[in-house]
């Protein structure tokens, strides 16, 4: 699975919108791109995943470039119980579901 | 929406002493489930996979006469911490997957391991 480079941490005040950058420049074809959260001393949860077009749900915006070397994970309105650490993950739906989980971006909302 | 969970929650024990975690898919059946380990500060690091009705696989640098696992039904996945040691203390999360949509991959909340 393509490796993925996300800057360590991150501030955001609350109410605000958070983006989360992800690079994924070796990124293959078949590979998604996976966004989890985990918030202290919990599970992961999953957020959204995408291949190639933007996707939205009731937690997330992910926007991924056309040459889908990076994304971008967007939290429109941030909340204090957003604060966690974001993980980007890549994977070929084919390699049996195991996440690698990397380094992810630790978030802090701000009031 | 799909629930994992984890027995116990939070256990301490004494040094060369055995473990048993508990890891359940509450309203679904997992055909494969994963077990983590993550150290204070770090991200999570993949111990094992575990397919029901068969063997493990462990990745590279897990000892598997150390940490045994079991997944005898579809519902249950058992990792036992075997002659469990100060290092083995940390945060031990399973992820149960139902083989039905890619991205279903459903975590527990962990159990944190302390061994005195």
């Amino acid at each position: 699975d393509a490796k993925t480079t996300q800057p360590p941490s991150m501030d955001c005040a609350e109410g605000r919108a958070a983006n989360l950058p992800c690079n994924h420049s070796t990124i293959s074809g078949n590979e998604y791109v996976y966004w989890y959260r985990q918030i202290h001393s919990q599970g992961p949860q999953y957020i959204i995943h995408g291949l190639k077009n933007n996707e939205t749900n009731e937690m997330a915006s992910l926007i991924i470039t056309e040459d889908r070397k990076s994304s971008t994970l967007i939290l429109p309105h941030a909340t204090l119980r957003d604060t966690a650490v974001y993980y980007c993950i890549v994977l070929n739906n084919n390699a049996g579901n195991m996440l690698t989980f990397g380094g992810g971006t630790r978030l802090m909302v701000k009031p | 929406g799909a629930v994992v969970s984890q027995h116990p929650s939070w256990v301490i024990c004494k040094s060369g002493t055995s473990v048993k975690i508990e890891c359940r898919s509450l309203d679904f059946q997992a055909t494969t489930m994963f077990w983590y380990r993550q150290f204070p500060k770090q991200s999570l690091m993949l111990m094992a996979t575990s397919n029901e009705g068969s063997k493990a696989t462990y990745e590279q640098g897990v000892e598997k006469d150390k940490f045994l696992i079991n997944h005898a039904s579809l519902t249950l996945s058992t990792l036992t911490v075997t002659s469990a040691h100060p290092e083995d203390s940390s945060f031990y999360i399973c992820s149960a997957y139902p083989g039905t949509r890619s991205y279903e991959q459903y975590f527990g909340p962990g159990t944190r391991l302390t061994v005195t």
